[in-house]
């Protein structure tokens, strides 16, 4: 069980916009620290989505963003593509756990 | 181009430790923490710690101290997780990563290690 809840599962049509929430705790994300967002497809490494709460690496696209308030964080993507079928994961520190890397229990994207 | 490539699938009985490899290149070595990171089948992503590869000190997440030691050979750019008294739980894929330059979480990935503990 993570510290950080994720909804198991979003869907949505091609084109359109989704939403994967985080939500922690006054101990991770609502003590400040940054949200960052992972991408993986079965089998394979994550990818860093997003990092700092809203910041994109170079080389992802820009219908990726990430925004953070209070204690929560929030992955939005739009323009739904098939190939954004995927796992999301967020990763935060939590002090009390000594500062620890902390992932939620991540979301399954389906493209209807 | 950042590189990190992982030693090979592991199938190791109950009871037995697994060493698992991770060869750095493309970037100074010492320069960035080092993290490693489980995926149980079907399940999440499970920060077990970092290692500093400058100072060697490692850091366990929360339930991977004691079996879990994390080392480094810098001569050859590789770090090391090590797992003793593997029991099935501990079966999953093992990833290092390397962390953002700045920032304290994980940008490079290697390509997972597959750990089976099966009798």
């Amino acid at each position: 069980q993570s510290v950080l809840t994720q909804p198991p599962s979003v869907s949505g049509a091609p084109g359109q916009r989704v939403t994967i929430s985080c939500t922690g705790s006054d101990s991770n994300i609502g003590a400040g620290y940054d949200v960052h967002w992972y991408q993986q497809f079965p089998g394979r490494a994550p990818r860093l989505l997003i990092y700092g709460n809203n910041n994109r690496p170079s080389g992802v696209p820009d219908r990726f963003s990430g925004s953070k308030s209070g204690t929560s964080g929030s992955l939005a993507i739009t323009g739904l593509q098939a190939e954004d079928e995927a796992d999301y994961y967020c990763l935060s520190l939590d002090r009390s756990l000594s500062g620890s890397r902390v992932f939620g229990g991540g979301t399954r994207l389906t493209v209807l | 181009q950042v590189q990190l490539v992982q030693s090979g699938s592991e199938l190791k009985k109950p009871g037995a430790s697994v060493k698992v490899s991770c060869k750095a290149s493309g970037y100074s070595f010492t320069k960035y923490g080092l993290n490693w990171v489980r995926q149980a089948p079907g399940q999440g992503l499970e920060w077990l710690g970092w290692i500093n590869t400058n100072t060697g000190y490692p850091t366990y997440a929360q339930g991977f101290t004691g079996r879990f030691v994390f080392s480094l050979d810098t001569s050859v750019n590789t770090a090391y997780l090590q797992i003793s008294s593997l029991t099935a739980e501990d079966s999953g894929l093992y990833f290092c990563a390397r962390d953002r330059h700045q920032w304290l979480i994980p940008e490079f990935w290697g390509q997972g290690t597959l750990v089976t503990v099966s009798s």
